[in-house]
């Protein structure tokens, strides 16, 4: 069975500075899609970017960026010139190519941007 | 264009009480989801719909049913309720079940 760790429970950065969430899974599949969702406090999920395992280049949206490294099994999330708006929880999440009926979730990362 | 609406937003059940949960989108997407969200944990997936007539068990289907009422909207019933049931609800949908998830607000329920 597939699984995701987010080891950091709680992060902080400064506004206007860079950050990196971490995110590990573990997978026998060779073909699957990972994702970071934010959870501001209105509990919304909001999806921030999205990568498939079939490319090598790492997904970009705006200030977010990914570093994937397949053979590693990890999936970082950056957040540049960091906003108070960016204050969230954190959710990596992977889904299988095969098996496409679930998101599988990890446990999530607390990030505070202080002023 | 709201995207995935669920009501209510907060429901307080006492032990034995049954309710349902609503989800409706307007996005025309054919695959939806019920997903909980537990105290230091991701979501987990109760039960999913991949097309309109269809529903199958997620992670953590027991003390639920559902109902897939048409395209547009996607029932979540708890028949019996238990504290253990006392979580954050979501639902999600997609294009199809190989697209990305868009998810409603969410749910309190505390059952007492």
């Amino acid at each position: 069975a597939q699984t995701v760790t987010q080891s950091q429970p709680e992060m902080s950065v400064q506004e206007a500075e860079t950050v990196t969430l971490s995110c590990t899974y573990d997978t026998s599949e060779s073909d699957y899609y990972l994702f970071w969702y934010k959870q501001p406090p209105s509990r919304q999920m909001i999806l921030v970017i999205r990568q498939e395992a079939y490319k090598q280049q790492n997904a970009t949206e705006n200030r977010f960026s990914v570093n994937f490294q397949k053979a590693a099994k990890s999936f970082s999330l950056k957040i540049s010139d960091s906003q108070l708006g960016d204050a969230a929880m954190y959710f990596c999440a992977y889904r299988s190519a095969f098996n496409t009926d679930k998101l599988i979730f990890g446990t999530g990362t607390r990030l505070q941007v202080f002023p | 264009n709201a995207g995935v609406t669920q009501t209510p937003k907060f429901q307080v059940l006492k032990t034995g009480q049954s309710m349902t949960l609503q989800c409706a989108q307007d996005m025309n997407h054919n695959s939806m989801y019920w997903y909980r969200q537990d105290p230091g944990m991701g979501l987990r997936l109760i039960y999913y719909s991949a097309s309109e007539g269809t529903t199958d068990k997620g992670e953590v289907p027991n003390g639920y049913n559902v109902s897939r009422l048409n395209k547009r909207e996607f029932s979540l019933r708890l028949e019996s309720a238990a504290p253990s049931q006392t979580s954050v609800y979501f639902c999600a949908s997609s294009v199809l079940t190989v697209d990305t998830q868009y998810f409603g607000p969410g749910t309190r329920l505390t059952v007492l």
